[in-house]
């Protein structure tokens, strides 16, 4: 099973740019997150979505744009990117939410 | 907003002891979940605690949800170096606490 594909794990950009993180999972769950985790700040919530079509927002989530087409898949976008967005960034899925989530491996982001 | 505080921050003990760590909210959660992260990697979940009162055992971890369901503890047997991590505790969903950063000497 793959579980929760994240893609790319590395990636650079300079300030203004935009580009998708690619999130997939194949374990047909309703429940799909995205966060970010910096140093000492733990893991905070940008977007979720509780199925196809659902999307809602998080703790941060300026900047960053989410939707739902499939159960499968989770994109986030950076719109304009800005060094303050550099972190490691995590989609996570779920059955329900209740039962606790499975993470990707994360990506790694550098805005310079 | 639901807030979950971890406590402590940080956590450097010998092999072999023992040791707590707290996730704690003036909430009360439906459910409450642990997780251990390793560096470069996601979190992956130990536990998931439902009930208040609730106790799991994971071999030398134990799990205990508060009886009003607004705090849990996780306790440590016999501290092995391979259980140095990141402890994460996330309840209702889609809240994480900070973590509690445990380093296991050796």
């Amino acid at each position: 099973n793959a579980g929760v594909t994240q893609t790319p794990k590395f990636q650079v950009l300079k300030t203004g740019q935009s580009m998708t993180l690619q999130c997939a999972q194949d374990m047909n769950h309703e429940y799909m997150s995205w966060y970010r985790q910096d140093p000492g700040m733990g893991l905070r919530l940008i977007h979720y979505s509780v199925g196809a079509g659902i999307t809602d927002q998080g703790e941060v989530p300026n900047g960053y744009n989410v939707s739902r087409s499939t159960t499968e898949d989770f994109p986030l976008r950076l719109l304009s990117a800005a060094p303050s967005q550099t972190s490691v960034y995590f989609c996570a899925s779920s059955l329900t939410g209740n039962y606790g989530y499975t993470f990707g491996s994360g990506t790694r982001l550098t805005v310079v | 907003t639901q807030l979950l505080e971890q406590s402590p921050q940080f956590l450097s003990i010998q092999e072999g002891e023992n040791l707590t760590v707290y996730c704690n909210s003036s909430s009360v959660f439906s459910s409450l979940q642990w997780y251990r992260q390793e560096p470069g990697e996601g979190p992956v979940l130990l536990v998931t605690v439902v009930t208040g009162g609730e106790v799991k055992k994971l071999k030398r971890l134990t799990f205990q949800f508060g009886d009003a369901r607004k705090d849990s503890s996780l306790h440590i047997t016999a501290a092995q170096p391979g259980d140095t991590g990141l402890y994460l505790c996330a309840g209702n969903k889609i809240i994480f606490g900070k973590g509690t950063r445990l380093h296991i000497l050796p």
